[in-house]
């Protein structure tokens, strides 16, 4: 089957830097997604990998190893808006989306 | 970049009365939208996938019947939740992509459905 894997939840510091995992294990892959939900809201889109390595933007980073089907998210400064779920998600060998349940990251002063 | 519009916003309706949500892709065409359902602190459950001038296809659980999907135009696909319950109370998102199978999801704002 198809599975995604990201922990459920994290606790970091406010301007402390935060790194979620995601593994994955899915039927094909055409790239990873990272969005970011707020409590009752929509997600909004954050990142994109679907090449080995990282990929900067402003605070937020994305690494993707595909042998080891595996990324993780970096968050840097973090600062209290950065409080949200994260969600992981992979397209899969039909473009499908797998989702992962999300991890909710709580920042504390 | 692209935006989907998502309305409304929130609606309470009674028991038994039908709900229509409505999602645009205002910057782009989407031969392609998503509903998503998303219960209280779980992740996001995919409902149904919306075609442009073809039927919709649902996730296996989702009754076809009760949630009618309609994706009449490039830019516009609604979600009617038919005879509405209690437990049909939740959020509803709908998402839709740009040009290309690797362009990611953009989601509309979602929609808070409380049945009483």
């Amino acid at each position: 089957g198809q599975n995604i894997d990201q922990p459920t939840e994290m606790t970091a510091t406010e301007g402390a830097i935060v790194q979620i995992n995601c593994t994955y294990q899915t039927s094909g892959f055409n790239g990873l997604f990272w969005y970011q939900q707020h409590a009752g809201e929509a997600p909004t889109f954050l990142s994109y990998n679907v090449l080995d390595g990282l990929e900067e933007k402003g605070r937020f980073s994305s690494f993707l190893s595909r042998s080891k089907g595996y990324s993780y998210l970096l968050l840097k400064e973090l600062q209290m808006k950065d409080s949200a779920s994260y969600l992981c998600a992979v397209s899969d060998s039909n473009y499908q989306l797998i989702w992962g349940a999300g991890t909710k990251l709580i920042i504390k002063p | 970049g692209a935006v989907v519009s998502q309305h409304p916003s929130w609606v309470i309706c009674k028991s038994g009365t039908s709900v229509k949500i409505e999602c645009r892709s205002l910057d782009f065409q989407a031969t392609t939208m998503f509903w998503y359902r998303q219960f209280p602190k779980q992740s996001l459950m995919l409902m149904a996938t919306s075609n442009e001038g073809s039927k919709a296809t649902y996730e296996q659980g989702v009754e076809k019947d009760k949630f009618l999907i309609n994706h009449a135009s490039l830019t516009l696909s609604t979600l009617t939740v038919t005879s509405a319950h209690p437990e049909d109370s939740s959020f509803y998102i709908c998402s839709a992509s740009g040009q290309g199978a690797t362009s990611p999801l953009h989601f509309g704002n979602g929609t808070r459905l409380t049945v009483t």
